[in-house]
């Protein structure tokens, strides 16, 4: 089907640590990859996005990399700040009107 | 410039009432989005509006759920007989075709609790 399997649900760092999350998906078809984050009482906001003709993206101190042989495409946060402490949901979108299938979510507490 | 606004922010009504939900979109975009997050959960989609028309509805979970985009604009999501099972978060989203990017614009959510 359409799911889309974000692990882990729950991330705990120190400030300045590396975060990574990952998901996967089953469906063949799929072409863009959006990573969201959502601060409590808001609703989510896009950070990063990839498609499927690109392996790796990087913006700033964030990161996605995709493996469409494997199914599985992944964030990665680098000198994590107290600020990046909110509930990061991945998601995947076929075709051409970009509806988004989201994950469960994972929540990241960044520690100072 | 203005974001998505959604209203009422929170909604409590009893079991059996009906709801209405309302979705502002920011200007100019022509697809509009309506999606259920329950707690501790993603954001799940319930239907896909092209301009005036629903392009895509195959999220919504039962025909007690409709929703309206009558001047391709505004949006309206109607619950009827509500269950204590519709209590979740109403997200809405916009986002504008022929961006270079899938980037959708999420509102802060109206807040559903049926007692």
């Amino acid at each position: 089907g359409e799911n889309v399997e974000q692990h882990p649900s729950t991330l705990s760092v120190q400030e300045g640590d590396s975060a990574v999350i990952k998901c996967t998906y089953s469906d063949s078809a799929s072409n863009y990859f959006p990573w969201y984050k959502q601060e409590l009482g808001k609703g989510p906001q896009l950070i990063i996005d990839i498609r499927s003709n690109v392996g790796e993206k990087k913006d700033q101190r964030i990161a996605v990399t995709l493996n469409k042989t494997a199914k599985h495409f992944s964030l990665h946060i680098t000198e994590t700040q107290p600020e990046d402490s909110a509930v990061y949901f991945c998601a995947r979108a076929s075709g051409g009107s970009y509806i988004p299938t989201f994950g469960r979510g994972t929540s990241l507490i960044v520690h100072p | 410039g203005a974001g998505v606004s959604q209203t009422p922010s929170n909604k409590v009504t009893e079991k059996g009432k009906y709801v209405e939900l309302r979705c502002d979109p920011i200007s100019g975009h022509t697809a509009l989005y309506w999606y259920r997050q329950s707690l501790g959960q993603g954001p799940e989609f319930l239907i896909y509006f092209q301009g005036t028309g629903a392009a895509d509805d195959s999220g919504l979970p039962n025909d007690r759920f409709f929703a309206v985009r009558p001047e391709g604009s505004v949006s309206t999501l109607k619950i009827q007989r509500t269950e204590r099972g519709d209590s979740a978060v109403y997200l809405c989203a916009s986002s504008s075709m022929g961006q270079s990017t899938g980037e959708l614009f999420f509102g802060e959510g109206s807040r559903l609790t049926v007692l």
